[in-house]
C-alpha cells in the first residue's frame, strides 16, 4: 500500500520567502508522486508530478519538488512566495500499477504574510 | 473545454435522507474516481470506475454508499440514510486512460448533515 506524511498543518511563510513543504510516502513499489493546490471552494489542481522520470520536477506557478528515494522524500519548493500562493497544498502517492487511485496525506495550509 | 463539473455544489440533508451527488467527467475521459474529504483531512478514495465497469469499490465506508456510472460518462454517487458522519466534500475526478498518470478534479460538492 502508498501513503504520505506531510508534517505540520499550516505553514506561514513571509511573501518573498522560500516556501518548503515536505513530503516523505511509503511505497512498495516504485511510485508515482503529485502535488495538488486546492484553493477555497475549488477542486484541486495538479502542481507537478514525479512518474520516474527526471528527479527534478518543476510545476505550474514556479513550485518544484525533487524526488529523493534515499530519503523517501518528495518535498515541494518555491524560491520566492506570493500572496497569491496562499492555499491548501497536497501531496498524493499512486502505484505505477493498478487503477492508479491516489493516496493523500493530510495537507499543509499556506499563509503568505505581507 | 470543459472540465469535471459536479452538482450540486452545496446539499444540507436531515439525518436519515437519501443523497444523490452527481459527476459530469470531461468528454471521452475513461477513468472516473469518487473521493470523500473530511474536514481538514486529504481526500480519501472511494471508488472507481473504468467506462462503466466498477472495478473498485474498497474505499466505500459503508453499504449505505453505492456509486453508478450506467453508460460511461456521467456518474452518480447515492449515499442512502445519511449520518452525521458522512458530513464532508466529496470530488470526483476523471483521466483520459486508465494508466493515465494526471487526474482532473471537479470542485466538489459539500455535504452537511444535521
Amino acid at each position: 500500500a502508498q501513503s504520505v506524511t506531510q508534517l505540520g498543518s499550516h505553514v506561514s511563510v513571509s511573501e518573498g520567502a522560500l516556501v518548503l513543504l515536505r513530503c516523505n510516502y511509503s511505497s512498495s513499489v516504485p511510485p508515482y508522486l503529485f502535488w495538488y493546490v486546492q484553493y477555497p471552494n475549488q477542486g484541486l489542481q495538479l502542481l507537478l508530478k514525479y512518474t520516474s522520470a527526471a528527479t527534478l520536477v518543476k510545476g505550474i506557478n514556479g513550485f518544484e519538488a525533487e524526488f529523493k528515494k534515499s530519503e523517501t522524500s518528495f518535498h515541494l519548493t518555491k524560491p520566492s512566495a506570493h500572496m497569491s500562493d496562499a492555499a491548501e497544498y497536497f501531496c498524493a502517492v499512486s502505484a505505477n500499477y493498478g487503477n492508479n487511485r491516489l493516496a493523500f496525506g493530510k495537507g499543509n495550509q499556506v499563509v503568505v504574510i505581507p | 473545454g470543459a472540465g469535471v463539473s459536479q452538482s450540486p455544489r452545496y446539499k444540507v440533508a436531515k439525518r436519515g435522507q437519501d443523497v444523490a451527488l452527481r459527476c459530469d467527467p470531461i468528454s471521452g475521459h475513461v477513468s472516473l474516481f469518487w473521493y470523500q474529504q473530511a474536514l481538514g483531512q486529504g481526500p480519501e478514495f472511494l471508488t472507481y470506475f473504468q467506462n462503466e465497469a466498477q472495478l473498485d469499490k474498497s474505499g466505500l465506508p459503508s453499504d449505505r454508499f453505492f456509486a453508478e456510472r450506467p453508460e460511461g460518462s456521467v456518474s452518480t454517487l447515492k449515499i442512502q440514510r445519511t449520518q452525521q458522519e458522512d458530513s464532508a466534500v466529496y470530488l470526483c475526478a476523471s483521466s483520459l486512460v486508465e494508466g493515465a498518470r494526471e487526474q482532473y478534479f471537479g470542485p466538489g460538492t459539500r455535504l452537511t448533515v444535521t
